[in-house]
């Protein structure tokens, strides 16, 4: 399984669009990079998925470079309610054994 | 539905009780998963059911007992834990795929051993 890497903590503001970068060095050609979040007290939350490129959702974008050793996953205009911890994973297909990093706090203030 | 419940939200227990967690969804999803997460730290994979089979057991400790009784249904049940045993257990579940499957967490059992 890959070991991902990704800043402990970041804080923005408001309106701010946040940008949290993920590394996974040791990825394999099977595996898929997706981004979970969670709020205290409660279970993670599938954001989104990607294998390469870019790949965009209502509430995110996913930006992949070619050799596939990053991601980063981007947030337009975070909001106080985006604080949470968010987890970058990457495995293959089928039914995965998920296996968080320590992923990263994100502080939002007015 | 796309909920994956978990009963109780909160138990506390003692050293010596016997009692079980509940988990159920009714999306069609093949696969189960009990994970466990202490404050602070990320869910730690714990079982892994497939097609009602325990396909995965990351060296729990056997007062740790999961069971599967339906495709529907998980249940894990606890027996003699120990303090260090409190956290917040999450369920979850997914459906089989091409790609990584998106796995729906539950809310999670907050457990207290005294």
């Amino acid at each position: 399984l890959a070991k991902t890497t990704q800043p402990i903590s970041m804080d923005s503001y408001e309106g701010q669009e946040v940008n949290i970068t993920c590394s996974h060095n040791n990825i394999a050609t099977n595996d898929y990079i997706t981004w979970y979040q969670q709020f205290p007290s409660q279970g993670p939350r599938f954001i989104i998925q990607g294998y390469k490129t870019k790949v965009t959702n209502e509430v995110a974008s996913l930006f992949i470079p070619a050799d596939r050793k990053s991601s980063t996953l981007s947030l337009p205009r975070v909001s106080l309610s985006d604080t949470a911890v968010y987890y970058c994973l990457v495995g293959g297909a089928g039914f995965q054994k998920l296996v968080f990093g320590t992923g990263t706090r994100l502080l939002v203030s007015p | 539905d796309t909920e994956v419940t978990q009963t109780p939200k909160h138990l506390v227990m003692g050293m010596t009780n016997k009692k079980s967690l509940k988990c159920e969804q009714h999306m069609g999803h093949r696969a189960m998963y009990w994970y466990k997460q202490k404050a602070k730290k990320p869910p730690e994979l714990m079982f892994v059911y497939s097609y009602e089979k325990l396909s995965i057991n990351e060296s729990v400790p056997s007062r740790f007992s999961p069971e599967c009784p339906n495709s529907s249904l998980l249940n894990l049940h606890l027996h003699a834990l120990q303090p260090e045993d409190s956290a917040l257990y999450l369920c979850a579940s997914s459906q089989e795929g091409t790609k990584q499957s998106e796995q729906f967490f539950g809310p999670g059992t907050r457990l207290t051993v005294l």
